[in-house]
């Protein structure tokens, strides 16, 4: 079956930097995306969501992007501070079709002070 | 708000032996899932409720696994027998629909 994907399992960055995080799915008929940062011992939590009739959505201090032509969703964190080290993971639906979250691997992010 | 509550934190049992991981969801929510969480294969939807009535069971590995929802305010997920491969971190997670779920702090399964 389709499956969410993520093109790097590791992003070191330094703090103050912004940080880039990208994920691709294969699911077309996907209308539905979501962020979630994992932080060690913890479950996922909710960062950010975005619906396919958009391209962009902002948060405080993030950004996504979701480029449905190339099937590509992106997570962009402004000034990254230490606290945003953690696993993140983007996730896919079909809105109507009654299924569940399916959810990439996840890219770690280090942030260096 | 309480947010989704799981127990235990941490199950450590030996192999064969019946394991049940407990959830509470959020209240006024009407969707429950549990997912499953290992390093090779990230988080796998295991089952998920939606008014207490099993949706979607295609993610349960065996006959060993089971979950109940017998309320809109407990869940129970079952593994009899456990065997080591069953070793993970299980979350349930809650949300009004399937959209934004809401993920508990999991339980750290370990089946020596």
């Amino acid at each position: 079956g389709e499956s969410v994907g993520l093109h790097l399992p590791t992003l070191s960055v330094q703090e103050g930097d912004n940080s880039i995080i990208n994920c691709a799915y294969s699911n077309s008929a996907s209308d539905y995306f979501i962020w979630y940062k994992q932080e060690s011992g913890k479950g996922p939590q909710f960062i950010i969501d975005i619906r396919s009739n958009m391209d962009k959505r902002q948060g405080q201090r993030v950004t996504v992007l979701l480029n449905k032509t190339v099937k590509h969703l992106s997570l962009q964190i402004a000034a990254t501070q230490p606290g945003d080290s953690a696993v993140y993971f983007c996730a896919e639906n079909i809105n109507q079709a009654g299924t569940a979250l399916i959810f990439g691997k996840g890219t770690t992010l280090s942030v260096s002070s | 708000d309480a947010g989704v509550i799981q127990s235990p934190r941490h199950e450590v049992t030996e192999m064969g032996q019946e394991v049940t991981l407990r959830c509470k969801p959020i209240s006024g929510h009407n969707s429950l899932f549990w997912y499953r969480q290992t390093m090779m294969r990230g988080l796998e939807l295991l089952i998920y409720f939606n008014n207490n009535v099993p949706i979607d069971d295609s993610g349960m590995p065996e006959d060993r696994f089971s979950a109940k929802m017998p309320n809109a305010s407990f869940s129970t997920l079952k593994i009899q027998p456990s065997e080591p491969r069953d070793s993970a971190v299980y979350f349930c997670a809650s949300s009004f629909g399937t959209e934004k779920l809401f993920f508990g702090s999991g339980t750290q399964l370990s089946v020596l």
